[in-house]
Protein backbone atom coordinates (compact mmCIF):
# COMPACT_ATOMS: atom_id res chain seq x y z
CA UNK A 1 0.00 0.00 0.00
CA UNK A 2 1.19 3.57 -0.13
CA UNK A 3 2.54 5.65 2.05
CA UNK A 4 3.82 8.56 3.14
CA UNK A 5 6.35 9.52 5.77
CA UNK A 6 7.11 12.64 7.54
CA UNK A 7 10.06 12.67 9.38
CA UNK A 8 9.56 15.55 12.02
CA UNK A 9 6.45 15.72 14.03
CA UNK A 10 7.07 18.47 15.87
CA UNK A 11 9.49 21.20 15.34
CA UNK A 12 9.88 24.75 16.74
CA UNK A 13 12.24 27.57 15.21
CA UNK A 14 12.19 31.28 15.97
CA UNK A 15 10.95 33.86 13.33
CA UNK A 16 13.41 34.66 10.74
CA UNK A 17 15.22 30.68 10.63
CA UNK A 18 14.55 28.30 7.81
CA UNK A 19 12.45 26.06 7.45
CA UNK A 20 12.88 22.81 5.94
CA UNK A 21 9.89 19.87 6.69
CA UNK A 22 10.96 16.32 4.77
CA UNK A 23 8.53 14.18 3.22
CA UNK A 24 8.82 10.65 1.50
CA UNK A 25 6.57 8.70 -0.45
CA UNK A 26 6.38 4.93 -1.42
CA UNK A 27 4.67 4.25 -5.18
CA UNK A 28 6.19 3.38 -7.90
CA UNK A 29 4.38 4.67 -10.64
CA UNK A 30 3.59 8.61 -11.48
CA UNK A 31 2.04 11.09 -8.58
CA UNK A 32 0.89 14.46 -7.78
CA UNK A 33 2.04 15.81 -4.64
CA UNK A 34 0.77 18.13 -2.54
CA UNK A 35 1.62 20.58 0.37
CA UNK A 36 -1.59 20.83 2.80
CA UNK A 37 -1.07 23.43 5.86
CA UNK A 38 -4.07 23.70 9.23
CA UNK A 39 -3.49 27.37 10.97
CA UNK A 40 -4.95 26.88 14.67
CA UNK A 41 -8.77 26.78 14.37
CA UNK A 42 -8.86 26.54 10.93
CA UNK A 43 -9.46 24.11 7.69
CA UNK A 44 -7.08 22.55 5.58
CA UNK A 45 -6.24 24.63 2.73
CA UNK A 46 -3.43 24.27 -0.15
CA UNK A 47 -0.08 25.04 0.56
CA UNK A 48 1.27 24.13 -3.00
CA UNK A 49 1.41 21.14 -5.31
CA UNK A 50 3.57 19.44 -7.70
CA UNK A 51 1.85 17.88 -10.94
CA UNK A 52 4.25 17.95 -13.35
CA UNK A 53 7.16 20.24 -14.95
CA UNK A 54 9.29 21.84 -12.88
CA UNK A 55 9.98 19.72 -9.91
CA UNK A 56 10.71 23.04 -8.21
CA UNK A 57 7.26 24.61 -7.25
CA UNK A 58 6.76 27.39 -5.53
CA UNK A 59 3.60 28.17 -3.43
CA UNK A 60 1.84 30.76 -1.07
CA UNK A 61 3.41 32.66 1.71
CA UNK A 62 6.77 32.59 0.66
CA UNK A 63 6.78 28.79 0.20
CA UNK A 64 8.66 26.07 -1.78
CA UNK A 65 8.89 22.32 -2.11
CA UNK A 66 11.30 20.29 -4.70
CA UNK A 67 10.57 16.85 -6.01
CA UNK A 68 13.04 14.70 -6.26
CA UNK A 69 11.54 11.62 -8.17
CA UNK A 70 14.93 9.38 -7.28
CA UNK A 71 14.75 9.93 -3.54
CA UNK A 72 10.85 9.57 -3.84
CA UNK A 73 10.86 12.86 -1.65
CA UNK A 74 9.41 16.14 -2.30
CA UNK A 75 10.14 18.39 0.97
CA UNK A 76 9.03 21.94 1.80
CA UNK A 77 11.13 25.02 2.68
CA UNK A 78 10.96 28.09 3.57
CA UNK A 79 14.28 30.60 3.96
CA UNK A 80 12.48 32.75 7.01
CA UNK A 81 9.81 31.41 8.95
CA UNK A 82 7.08 33.80 10.76
CA UNK A 83 5.21 33.68 13.66
CA UNK A 84 2.26 33.50 11.41
CA UNK A 85 3.74 30.13 9.92
CA UNK A 86 2.60 28.45 13.47
CA UNK A 87 0.51 25.53 11.94
CA UNK A 88 -0.08 21.91 10.95
CA UNK A 89 1.47 20.86 8.18
CA UNK A 90 0.46 17.58 5.75
CA UNK A 91 2.54 16.12 2.80
CA UNK A 92 0.03 13.72 0.82
CA UNK A 93 0.31 11.80 -2.66
CA UNK A 94 -1.80 11.15 -5.12
CA UNK A 95 -1.08 8.14 -7.29
CA UNK A 96 -2.22 8.96 -11.08
CA UNK A 97 -4.24 6.59 -12.00
CA UNK A 98 -7.61 7.72 -11.44
CA UNK A 99 -9.97 10.71 -12.41
CA UNK A 100 -10.92 11.84 -8.89
CA UNK A 101 -7.63 12.50 -6.36
CA UNK A 102 -7.08 9.54 -3.79
CA UNK A 103 -4.90 11.58 -1.48
CA UNK A 104 -2.60 9.22 0.27
CA UNK A 105 -1.71 12.02 3.73
CA UNK A 106 1.43 11.58 6.08
CA UNK A 107 0.74 12.51 9.83
CA UNK A 108 1.89 16.01 9.71
CA UNK A 109 4.07 18.32 11.45
CA UNK A 110 3.99 20.27 13.26
CA UNK A 111 5.50 23.51 13.66
CA UNK A 112 5.33 26.38 16.21
CA UNK A 113 7.27 29.76 15.30
CA UNK A 114 8.27 31.48 18.33
CA UNK A 115 8.32 35.85 18.17
CA UNK B 1 -14.13 31.87 3.73
CA UNK B 2 -14.30 28.47 2.74
CA UNK B 3 -16.60 26.43 0.26
CA UNK B 4 -16.68 24.02 1.46
CA UNK B 5 -19.29 23.98 5.30
CA UNK B 6 -20.29 20.91 7.48
CA UNK B 7 -22.58 20.88 10.11
CA UNK B 8 -22.57 19.99 13.27
CA UNK B 9 -19.26 20.99 14.34
CA UNK B 10 -19.18 19.39 17.21
CA UNK B 11 -21.53 16.21 18.28
CA UNK B 12 -21.38 13.89 21.40
CA UNK B 13 -23.40 10.90 20.86
CA UNK B 14 -23.80 7.52 22.83
CA UNK B 15 -23.04 4.11 21.42
CA UNK B 16 -26.49 3.29 20.51
CA UNK B 17 -27.30 6.80 19.00
CA UNK B 18 -28.10 7.25 15.32
CA UNK B 19 -26.96 10.31 13.49
CA UNK B 20 -25.66 11.85 10.32
CA UNK B 21 -22.85 14.46 9.19
CA UNK B 22 -24.04 16.97 6.84
CA UNK B 23 -21.36 18.31 4.17
CA UNK B 24 -21.96 21.23 1.33
CA UNK B 25 -20.22 22.11 -1.15
CA UNK B 26 -20.23 25.00 -3.13
CA UNK B 27 -17.74 25.41 -5.47
CA UNK B 28 -19.33 22.94 -8.63
CA UNK B 29 -17.39 20.63 -7.82
CA UNK B 30 -18.11 16.90 -9.08
CA UNK B 31 -16.17 14.95 -6.62
CA UNK B 32 -16.56 14.77 -2.88
CA UNK B 33 -14.87 12.83 -0.30
CA UNK B 34 -14.87 11.63 3.80
CA UNK B 35 -11.76 11.83 6.02
CA UNK B 36 -11.28 10.44 9.48
CA UNK B 37 -8.58 12.49 11.67
CA UNK B 38 -7.60 10.95 14.59
CA UNK B 39 -4.94 12.06 16.86
CA UNK B 40 -1.32 10.70 15.37
CA UNK B 41 -2.90 8.75 12.52
CA UNK B 42 -2.69 10.47 9.43
CA UNK B 43 -6.24 11.63 7.40
CA UNK B 44 -7.74 8.45 6.45
CA UNK B 45 -9.79 8.40 3.12
CA UNK B 46 -13.08 6.91 4.21
CA UNK B 47 -15.19 7.43 0.96
CA UNK B 48 -15.23 9.31 -2.26
CA UNK B 49 -18.31 10.04 -4.49
CA UNK B 50 -17.66 10.62 -8.25
CA UNK B 51 -20.62 11.88 -10.16
CA UNK B 52 -22.52 10.94 -7.37
CA UNK B 53 -21.68 7.71 -7.52
CA UNK B 54 -19.59 6.25 -4.78
CA UNK B 55 -16.30 5.00 -5.91
CA UNK B 56 -13.94 4.10 -3.41
CA UNK B 57 -14.81 2.26 0.62
CA UNK B 58 -12.09 2.51 2.10
CA UNK B 59 -12.74 -0.70 4.24
CA UNK B 60 -15.16 1.35 6.68
CA UNK B 61 -17.05 -0.27 9.28
CA UNK B 62 -20.60 -0.58 8.30
CA UNK B 63 -21.43 1.31 11.13
CA UNK B 64 -20.44 4.34 8.69
CA UNK B 65 -23.21 4.87 5.79
CA UNK B 66 -22.10 7.65 3.55
CA UNK B 67 -25.40 9.06 1.22
CA UNK B 68 -24.57 11.44 -1.56
CA UNK B 69 -27.98 12.77 -2.95
CA UNK B 70 -26.82 15.35 -4.90
CA UNK B 71 -23.33 16.64 -6.17
CA UNK B 72 -23.35 19.47 -3.71
CA UNK B 73 -24.57 17.51 -0.64
CA UNK B 74 -22.43 14.49 1.02
CA UNK B 75 -23.63 12.68 4.56
CA UNK B 76 -22.45 10.62 6.75
CA UNK B 77 -25.16 8.81 8.81
CA UNK B 78 -23.58 7.20 11.97
CA UNK B 79 -25.15 4.20 14.09
CA UNK B 80 -24.05 2.10 16.77
CA UNK B 81 -20.58 3.60 17.25
CA UNK B 82 -17.57 3.02 19.31
CA UNK B 83 -15.58 4.95 21.89
CA UNK B 84 -12.75 4.46 19.26
CA UNK B 85 -14.79 6.53 16.76
CA UNK B 86 -14.16 9.62 18.14
CA UNK B 87 -12.56 11.54 16.14
CA UNK B 88 -12.52 14.91 13.66
CA UNK B 89 -14.41 14.00 10.26
CA UNK B 90 -13.50 15.99 7.22
CA UNK B 91 -15.47 16.84 3.91
CA UNK B 92 -13.88 17.69 0.85
CA UNK B 93 -14.66 18.13 -2.66
CA UNK B 94 -12.62 18.57 -5.55
CA UNK B 95 -13.57 18.52 -9.96
CA UNK B 96 -12.68 15.12 -10.94
CA UNK B 97 -11.88 14.09 -14.43
CA UNK B 98 -14.23 12.48 -16.32
CA UNK B 99 -13.99 9.34 -17.68
CA UNK B 100 -10.70 8.64 -15.99
CA UNK B 101 -9.42 11.73 -17.33
CA UNK B 102 -6.59 13.18 -15.20
CA UNK B 103 -7.14 16.50 -13.66
CA UNK B 104 -4.53 18.26 -10.76
CA UNK B 105 -6.94 20.39 -9.19
CA UNK B 106 -6.83 20.40 -5.52
CA UNK B 107 -9.05 19.52 -2.65
CA UNK B 108 -11.06 21.74 -0.74
CA UNK B 109 -11.69 20.85 3.09
CA UNK B 110 -14.66 21.38 5.51
CA UNK B 111 -13.60 22.56 9.07
CA UNK B 112 -14.42 19.24 9.78
CA UNK B 113 -16.97 17.58 12.93
CA UNK B 114 -15.72 17.03 15.95
CA UNK B 115 -17.15 13.58 16.85
CA UNK B 116 -16.59 12.52 20.30
CA UNK B 117 -18.28 8.93 21.34
CA UNK B 118 -19.36 8.28 24.60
Amino acid sequence: AQSVSQHNHHVILSEAASLELGCNYSYGGTVNLFWYVQYPGQHLQLLLKYFSGDPLVKGIKGFEAEFIKSKFSFNLRKPSVQWSDTAEYFCAVNPMNTGFQKLVFGTGTRLLVSP
Amino acid sequence: ETGVTQTPRHLVMGMTNKKSLKCEQHLGHNAMYWYKQSAKKPLELMFVYSLEERVENNSVPSRFSPECPNSSHLFLHLHTLQPEDSALYLCASSQAGLAGGRTDNEQFFGPGTRLTVL
